[in-house]
């Protein structure tokens, strides 16, 4: 069975421009989280989404969005790019929704200029 | 909140030695323990879980214990190898958290000298 997959692999971007990062999951998963990871911060949370609702957010500003689709894929945007938005993406996801084991992606590094 | 605190690194052994990596967690309620290792340029693999107390976790030889009376879920191996060099993460998914939202540790890096 895949695993999951996310694209792009790598990106660069200038402050302000937005950026959308894509997600597929496991064959069968119906939960994606996403969560950032930084050298200065760790990993933390960003949010999660199940049955094409969010059902759980970090403390993120409200320049980072998501969506899932009925197909469960799921995508995340941050608008207004800044800096500090240069991170590792990383997409998780599980079969169900309530303290299932998430399987992650290889991530989206972002670079903002 | 819930919190994860594992011991600071780089954690550097020679082949054949054996590992522990400490960690401990705050929670309320009974919340599953994970650990994740993480290779250079690579997304996270799950190692090993427990979801209740006293449950072992086992992996690739790799083992943790899931001791709540002290909040802890060390991470043990009994030889390393070159191999197992990476960064090791320590988790937490609380059900009263909702979902399936996971609270990390700092993340221990691991070097293994031949």
């Amino acid at each position: 069975k895949a695993g999951v997959t996310q694209t792009p692999r790598y990106l660069i971007k200038t402050r302000g421009q937005q950026v959308t990062l894509s997600c597929s999951p496991i064959s069968g998963h119906r939960s994606v989280s996403w969560y950032q990871q930084t050298p200065g911060q760790g990993l933390q949370f960003l949010f999660e989404y199940f049955s094409e609702t969010q059902r759980n957010k970090g403390n993120f500003p409200g320049r980072f969005s998501g969506r899932q689709f009925s197909n469960s894929r799921s995508e995340m945007n941050v608008s207004t790019l800044e800096l500090g938005d240069s991170a590792l993406y990383l997409c998780a996801s599980s079969l169900g929704f309530r303290q299932e084991t998430q399987y992650f992606g290889p991530g989206t590094r972002l670079l903002v200029l | 909140g819930d919190s994860v605190t594992q011991m600071e690194g780089p954690v550097t052994l020679s082949e054949e030695a054996f590992l522990t990596i400490n960690c401990t967690y705050t929670a309320t309620g009974y919340p599953s323990l994970f650990w994740y290792v993480q290779y250079p340029g690579e997304g996270l693999q799950l190692l090993l879980k427990a979801t209740k107390a006293d449950d072992k976790g086992s992996n690739k030889g790799f083992e943790a214990t899931y001791r709540k009376e002290t909040t802890s879920f060390h991470l043990e191996k009994g030889s390393v190898q070159v191999s197992d060099s990476a960064v090791y993460f320590c988790a937490l998914s609380n059900y009263m958290e909702y979902g399936n939202k996971l609270v990390f540790g700092a993340g221990t890096i691991l070097r293994v000298k031949s």
